[in-house]
């Protein structure tokens, strides 16, 4: 069966420091992978996405970046945290296109002080 | 632009029927999708509509009229397990999923 792993569950980070979320996926091969983000009584805001090994699509212009290094890991970064960027971050993954069900991993709450 | 709109919050009865409602405008439409999302969690996957009607599972029926652009989730004999945030999703010509903001359900004994 698949399962997808998120890590850290929850971050606590000074403004201006770096980022590194990471997220990876087993039992499957060639997921297309997601990375989302919630503030707090919203909806999702899809940030990046990635169909395969280094290719990243990126939804929403700001100070994050994402890669793809292996087929079925996908780390969200950056370079200098801003208080706007708090929020639950949640991992993804479809087997194909995003009509699929997509399958979230446990999150990761952010908060930026 | 593209818009889901849905109620921010709900209160219903344990026992009782809850209808969600969720209308939408996107560039293209490849399937609805509702999530159910439970306070610190992340979503788990609840239905998906293409096709216009009522699919039924259990407690939980969703219904589709894709010419009004309307969905809603309607759950049955509600339990207190099932207050949670409700999210309602569009796949659109792109495939990517357009989120709605989440109905927040309580339910009250």
């Amino acid at each position: 069966s698949q399962t997808i792993h998120q890590w850290p569950a929850t971050l606590v980070q000074p403004v201006g420091s770096p980022l590194s979320l990471e997220c990876t996926v087993e039992g499957t091969s060639n997921p297309n992978l997601y990375w989302y983000r919630q503030a707090a009584g919203r909806g999702l805001q899809l940030l990046f996405y990635s169909v395969g090994i280094g290719q990243i699509s990126s939804e929403v212009p700001q100070n994050l970046s994402a890669s793809r290094p292996q087929d079925r890991q996908f780390i969200l970064s950056s370079k200098k945290l801003l208080l706007s960027d708090s929020g639950f971050y949640l991992c993804a993954w479809t087997p194909g296109l995003a009509s699929d069900e997509q399958f979230f991993g446990p999150g990761t709450r952010l908060t930026v002080l | 632009g593209q818009n889901i709109d849905q109620p921010t919050e709900m209160t219903a009865t344990e026992g009782a029927i809850v209808q969600i409602n969720c209308t939408y405008q996107t560039s293209g439409f490849n399937g609805l999708f509702w999530y159910q999302q439970h306070a610190g969690e992340a979503p788990t996957f609840l239905s998906y509509n293409v096709l216009d009607g009522l699919e039924e599972k259990g407690r939980f029926s969703s219904f589709l009229s894709r010419s009004k652009g309307y969905s809603y989730l309607l759950l049955k004999e509600l339990q207190m397990k099932d207050s949670a945030s409700y999210l309602c999703a569009v796949s659109d010509s792109n495939y990517q999923l357009i989120w709605g903001a989440g109905t927040k359900l309580i339910i009250k004994p």
